[in-house]
């Protein structure tokens, strides 16, 4: 059963343009994080967010939480080919456990 | 600061083979956790451990075994290998009270 839905699987835009993700769930997360993976490696986390209706950024990278922590999304401003990579959600309800999305390959064109 | 650290990170070995994949995190996080990545099928959890000597199945367990006589190890047992347990494997770790999971740079496991 997969619970987290993230789309698109894939996604290949040229360098400068902007982007979201989406990350969605009919269960509600007590949180819910966003690693980034690159090849060869294992996946490093990018934020957490663990309020509903919360907002944060990272650079070029803005990240919400839905209102009832049900989703999220991912925004990229002006990608550049170091945003390559495969981004995955991952939920968590206090138990140590992460529910993963199955990620969505990023490809920025130069 | 090492922190999670896996070995080996390649490794191919024959059908009905027994292997061990290891896994060490220097930060005394209670939790540890091996996950398997598939083209598909995103990460899918094997096994996770909340202590030393306690471990649970999680999505994925059939053909594995775990154990963790030590808070910074969790080796993985594959006990026959089966060209289905092809994949890339991950140990990740965190700290109790949290659902932040750090991640190890994975195994590549190819079974002939």
């Amino acid at each position: 059963t997969q619970l987290l839905e993230q789309s698109p699987q894939f996604l290949s835009i040229q360098e400068g343009e902007n982007l979201t993700v989406y990350c969605n769930s009919s269960s509600v997360f007590s949180s819910l994080q966003w690693y980034r993976q690159e090849p060869g490696e294992g996946p490093v986390l990018l934020v957490t967010v663990v309020t509903g209706g919360e907002v944060k950024k990272l650079k070029r990278l803005t990240f919400q939480f839905g209102d009832a922590r049900k989703d999220s999304s991912l925004h990229i401003t002006a990608a550049q080919p170091g945003d390559t990579g495969l981004y995955l959600c991952a939920g968590g309800r206090n138990t140590g456990k992460l529910i993963f999305g199955q990620g969505t390959t990023l490809q920025v064109k130069p | 600061d090492a922190g999670i650290t896996q070995s080996p990170r390649y490794k191919i070995t024959e059908t009905g083979r027994q292997v061990t994949l290891m896994c060490h995190q220097t930060w005394s996080h209670s939790y540890m956790f091996w996950y398997r990545q598939d083209l598909g099928h995103g990460l899918r959890l094997i096994y996770y451990s909340a202590a030393a000597d306690i471990t649970d199945k999680g999505e994925v367990p059939d053909g594995y075994v775990v154990s963790r006589s030590k808070t910074e190890n969790f080796p993985l047992t594959l006990e026959s290998a089966t060209r289905s347990q092809t994949s890339v494997y991950f140990c990740a770790s965190l700290l109790g009270g949290t659902d932040t999971q750090y991640f190890g740079p994975g195994t590549r496991l190819t079974v002939l």
